[in-house]
């Protein structure tokens, strides 16, 4: 059974470009999810998709963060314009009902 | 909200030796998941083991198992025969189960154990 997919494996950019992440989950799950991992710190949730809706989007920015999962499988994570402050590891998880969440390899993101 | 502790940034024990790695957690809940995540340098999180509160028995995973003490809020992982492919980072995480609306994962700081030849 392939794992989560996650493209791509890192990005460098100028401030104030934009970058857009993807994110295929496990076949058959419904929930799904996208973490911020700064340097040195666990991950923390950004938003939660329950197939198509986005059901916790509490911690996205949204002034410069959007999201979007299209017929409730792949979804795209995007930042316009990065900041310095954006740089980290961006994960996408997902999980079956809200079970055990399984990773993707992630995106480092670097702006310069 | 949970909080999850996690007091050991590093640690480092001989290949073959058993290793415990430490963790506790704050919440006012009473049914709950707790997991072991496994992030090596490739940053791939692995799932390690889950528990689930309710559960008194402690989960085991061939060489992985846990320590939960549900009154002192304390999850302990330890790893029998540590290999060199233990060598990673790993996060304690807590969450709320399915249903709850809330099923978002909450990560302690990590504890970066390195396996020694």
């Amino acid at each position: 059974e392939a794992g989560v997919v996650q493209s791509p494996r890192y990005k460098i950019i100028e401030k104030k470009q934009p970058v857009a992440f993807w994110c295929n989950p496990i076949s058959g799950h419904n929930t799904l999810y996208w973490y911020r991992q700064n340097l040195g710190q666990g991950p923390e949730l950004l938003i939660r998709y329950e197939n198509e809706e986005a059901v916790d989007d509490s911690q996205l920015p949204k002034d410069r963060f959007s999201a979007e999962r299209l017929k409730g499988v792949d979804s795209t994570l995007k930042i316009q314009p990065a900041e310095l402050g954006d740089s980290a590891v961006y994960l996408c998880a997902s999980s079956l009902q809200g079970d055990a969440q399984y990773f993707g390899p992630g995106t480092r993101l670097t702006v310069l | 909200a949970q909080t999850v502790t996690q007091s050991q940034p590093e640690m480092s024990v001989q290949e073959a030796e058993t290793v415990t790695l430490s963790c506790t957690y704050d919440t006012s809940e009473n049914n709950y998941y707790l997991f072991w995540y496994k992030q090596p340098p490739s940053r791939q999180m692995i799932l390690v083991i889950r528990q689930e509160a309710y559960k008194q028995q402690n989960a085991t995973e061939n060489r992985f198992s846990v320590n939960f003490q549900k009154a002192a809020k304390s999850f302990s992982l330890k790893i029998s025969d540590s290999q060199l492919g233990d060598t990673a980072m790993y996060f304690c995480a807590f969450m709320m189960p399915p249903n709850f609306g809330n099923e978002k994962l909450t990560f302690g700081t990590g504890t970066r154990l390195t396996i020694i030849p």
